[in-house]
């Protein structure tokens, strides 16, 4: 069963600031909200994670709404390098089987327009 | 440069033949994981590592075999009992196992297996 849900895709021009919804509404008090991105043929590359607070970080900014059911992947200034597809992963908090893995979805395909 | 390393990048195979794939990081990281990825859909987890000479299967074991006999180094065999090889593999470590530890990805190798 997935555990995110997101849009299969979205456009957004050069320079514009690129937000990245995700729905996690079954998400537990004990579970981690994790962003990753792939860029084609290549391996993911982790981007922010956070609990309830919001993170920021030198590639993006993490919006959690308070009740955690669902967040916000800030690219504040987009550029075509930015083109990929964006995974958001809920992520048991604890060390301990289950959470181990990522489990990917099938993301937001996230095109950058010039 | 730290960082995980694959080789190599493409990869081709005759069926009936076993084939292993390399994976190696410098990143000092205690954890490492291998996953497939087939063609739009996300990452399944095979088998992990959460220190030298202890592994665990992961979702999707069957046909596959691992080895640790070092921190830096967690080689994959894609065996002949693997029904459907062909797929885009992925290394990734982390400093620790669990869900409080980002893991990073090497570039991947894409197998065909004919």
């Amino acid at each position: 069963d997935a555990k995110t849900t997101q849009p299969p895709s979205m456009d957004c021009a050069e320079g514009r600031a690129a937000n990245l919804p995700c729905n996690h509404s079954t998400i537990s008090g004990n579970e981690y909200v994790y962003w990753y991105r792939q860029i084609h043929s290549q391996g993911p590359q982790y981007i922010i994670h956070g609990l309830k607070n919001n993170e920021t970080n030198e590639m993006a900014s993490l919006i959690i709404t308070e009740d955690r059911k669902s967040s916000t992947l800030i690219l504040p200034h987009a550029t075509l390098r930015d083109t990929a597809v964006y995974y958001c992963i809920v992520r048991l908090l604890y060390s301990g089987a289950g959470s181990y893995q990522l489990t990917f979805g099938k993301g937001t395909k996230l095109s950058v327009i010039p | 440069d730290g960082g995980i390393t694959q080789s190599p990048k493409y990869l081709f195979r005759k069926e009936g033949q076993n084939v292993t794939l390399s994976c190696e990081q410098n990143l000092n990281h205690d954890a490492m994981y291998w996953y497939r990825q087939d063609p739009g859909q996300g990452l399944r987890l095979i088998y992990y590592s959460q220190i030298v000479n202890d592994f665990q299967k992961g979702d999707i074991a069957e046909g596959y075999s691992v080895s640790r006999e070092k921190k830096e180094s967690f080689p994959l065999t894609v065996t002949s009992a693997q029904k459907n090889p062909t797929a885009f593999y992925l290394c990734a470590s982390s400093k620790l196992a669990g869900g409080d530890y980002e893991q990073y990805f090497g570039p991947g190798t894409r197998l065909t297996v004919t």
